[in-house]
């Protein structure tokens, strides 16, 4: 079965560094998603994108964020300046169509630590 | 009021146990409802769609009731394999997906 696959799956890195999470989509999806979980807490809307634009972002997802598709395959987040409470599970997922009513695929994660 | 609101639990429930969760959901335009199960540290995997009244899928049942904006999950004959946090997911919108905090489940032998 096809997967979302998000690397690395563990980042450390120093408060106000830059990072980039990186995921490559299900290949025949168009729709691609951020979403973030703090630990303990709900999983959280960041950004979705579709034909190479945001189509959506949450309030979260202020100009600290971008996001970008730099080629056919992987699909990234950047965070600048990063802060402590940035610390948290990064999923990526995708979805063929863009409706609501279309599951979408989560890849397992990266784990954000912010020192 | 929240916009996906869950049991809290945890449910603690011995094996073969049949276990329901329920959901309720603020945003009356919502067409489609999922169930996505979430293991300790790892990533939502989607359980059942439910698009009309209800769906089953095996041991689990999931029904709908759009009158009361109320989604159920039934769990018949529980396995340890089941142990995990059950996230109910409502689409807001086009595309963004809106989180429950999830429900916790725990089956013991």
């Amino acid at each position: 079965e096809p997967e979302v696959t998000q690397t690395p799956s563990h980042q450390v890195t120093q408060m106000g560094q830059e990072v980039i999470l990186r995921c490559v989509p299900i290949s025949n999806h168009l729709y691609f998603y951020w979403y973030r979980q703090i630990l303990g807490q709900k999983v959280e809307f960041l950004v979705s994108f579709y034909n190479n634009e945001i189509s959506e972002k949450s309030e979260i997802f202020d100009d600290q964020f971008s996001v970008e598709r730099p080629d056919g395959s992987n699909f990234t987040l950047k965070i600048r300046s990063t802060k402590l409470e940035d610390s948290a599970m990064y999923f990526c997922a995708s979805s063929y169509i863009g409706q609501g009513d279309q599951p979408q695929h989560f890849g397992d994660g990266t784990r954000l630590s912010i020192l | 009021r929240k916009e996906v609101e869950q049991d809290p639990g945890p449910f603690n429930v011995p094996e073969g146990a049949t276990v329901a969760f329920n959901c309720t959901y603020s945003n009356s335009a919502s067409q489609s409802f999922f169930w996505y199960r979430q293991d300790c540290r790892k990533e939502p995997k989607l359980l059942m769609s439910v698009y009309s009244s209800g769906n089953e899928d095996g041991r689990f049942t999931a029904q709908l009731n759009r009158a009361s904006q109320y989604i159920s999950l039934l769990i018949r004959d529980s396995k340890l394999s089941d142990s995990a946090t059950y996230l109910c997911v409502v689409p807001s919108g086009n595309t963004p997906l809106v989180f429950g905090k999830g429900t916790r489940l725990s089956v013991i032998a």
